[in-house]
């Protein structure tokens, strides 16, 4: 079946250090989608992207689509407290909108001060 | 203006009872998703709803879970016959019609059977 891997698990940072999540899909996406979710919350929407290659940012936060469409990455700079969380990939397989969203299994992003 | 709730926000059962949990999208969303995430674990698709009809339940695990969107807004969740490991946080999300556009999520209910 389809399959979104997500590496690292865990990543532990200092705060002011960078920090990246690697996604990657056993099939061509649609488009992928990133979600935090923090300890004892629930996934909140961050970006979606939809074109091969493309990159968007959001303030720290830079995104990138593979030009392939099978992976995609976030990049946080300069990390603070407030980043912790896990973060989600979300892969969508059907362009028709005829399917859920796959997610991967998250990367948890632990911050010391 | 609300989000998407989830009722109950904890549900306690017995193994082999019959449970449902409720969700109430955002207005106006017509696609609607049940999920369900285990500890450690990304969101598990389940089933997808675009209005009244079930799109793709695909991912339900057995023929003990089923879905409802009878007038396109308010869905159930029913689990029948409860086993141990169908405990987990069981999430909810609308999207603005399209199946692929940003998903909202409720808070969850967290379902444990002992």
């Amino acid at each position: 079946g389809q399959q979104v891997m997500q590496i690292p698990q865990y990543q532990h940072v200092q705060e002011g250090e960078d920090f990246t999540t690697y996604c990657n899909s056993s099939t061509t996406l649609s488009n992928i989608q990133w979600y935090k979710q923090r300890p004892g919350g629930h996934p909140v929407f961050l970006i979606q992207l939809v074109k091969s290659g493309e990159v968007k940012k959001q303030k720290r936060l830079t995104f990138q689509f593979g030009e392939a469409k099978k992976n995609s990455s976030l990049h946080i700079t300069a990390t603070q407290t407030t980043d912790v969380g896990t973060y989600f990939c979300a892969g969508s397989h059907s362009g028709g909108g005829a399917d859920g969203l796959t997610f991967g299994k998250g990367t948890h992003l632990i911050i010391q001060p | 203006g609300a989000g998407v709730s989830q009722t109950p926000s904890n549900k306690v059962t017995e193994k082999g009872k019959y449970v449902e949990l409720r969700c109430d999208p955002i207005s106006g969303h017509t696609a609607l998703y049940w999920y369900r995430q285990s500890l450690g674990q990304g969101p598990e698709f389940l089933i997808y709803f675009q209005g009244t009809g079930a799109a793709d339940d695909s991912g339900l695990p057995n023929d003990r879970f089923f879905a409802v969107r009878p007038e396109g807004s308010v869905s159930t969740l029913k689990i029948q016959r409860t086993e141990r490991g169908d405990s987990a946080v069981y999430l909810c999300a609308s999207s603005f019609r399209r199946a692929d556009n940003e998903q909202f999520f409720g808070p969850g209910t967290r379902l444990t059977v002992l």
